[in-house]
């Protein structure tokens, strides 16, 4: 079956240690997505790629950085630059047609807690 | 910028119907969803409309589209206890999609 899996499903991190949270997609999408979730809040992007090799800043990209060497895998890096790192992280993955965004497909997230 | 409005929460009895409203600001979205999210879960997209529509019905969904007010609503008919969860409307052009704040939905018995 095709899908987007994110592993792991938990994670906990000490200040001041990076962690990386994997995410990866065989439904040969082109772009690929990280957000961040908070309680009561929407989603914030962090970043977003449309192809290999090549990735964007969304809006709240600080203290996070991510790579794109394949296709299917987009891994987030969240550094012990981000202040405030406990939240849901979500990743998405969709295919760009000529006229636009068909709409995501999301991972069941990772719980990232500080401790 | 982008920003997409909806409100907190909805309560509903089981068997009546749900209206879930969104406001966005981008004229320029090519398109608008609604996602459910269960949860712990990540999001499902429930459906989507093309900006040039101005209704799209998918079993118990109905889009609706006011354009010119900017306004998106999804009814969901027979609402059962398996569709409580939070609703997220989204609009978006080709590179990004913006999300709202979700709309919880609670589904008495």
């Amino acid at each position: 079956d095709g899908g987007i899996t994110q592993s792991p499903k938990y994670l906990f991190r000490k200040e001041g240690q990076n962690v990386t949270l994997s995410c990866e997609q065989n439904l040969n999408h082109d772009a690929m997505y990280w957000y961040r979730q908070d309680p009561g809040q929407g989603l914030r992007l962090i970043y977003y790629s449309q192809i290999v090799n090549d990735f964007q800043k969304g809006d709240i990209a600080e203290g996070y950085s991510v790579s794109r060497e394949k296709k299917e895998s987009f891994p987030l890096t969240v550094t012990s630059a981000q202040k405030n790192p406990t939240a849901f992280y979500l990743c998405a993955s969709s295919h760009m047609g000529a006229g636009g965004n068909y709409g995501y497909t999301f991972g069941s997230g990772t719980r990232l807690t500080v401790v | 910028g982008e920003d997409v409005e909806q409100s907190l929460f909805l309560s509903v009895r089981e068997g009546d119907s749900s209206v879930i409203n969104c406001t966005y600001t981008d004229s320029s979205s090519t398109y608008l969803y609604w996602y459910k999210q269960e949860p712990g879960a990540g999001l499902q997209l429930l459906t989507y409309i093309f900006s040039n529509m101005d209704m799209k019905q998918d079993q118990r969904l109905t889009v609706l589209l006011n354009k010119k007010d900017k306004h998106l609503s999804l009814r969901i008919a027979d609402t059962q206890t398996g569709d409580s969860a939070i609703y997220f409307c989204a609009e978006g052009g080709y590179q990004k999609v913006t999300f709202g704040t979700g709309t919880k939905l609670q589904v008495i018995p």
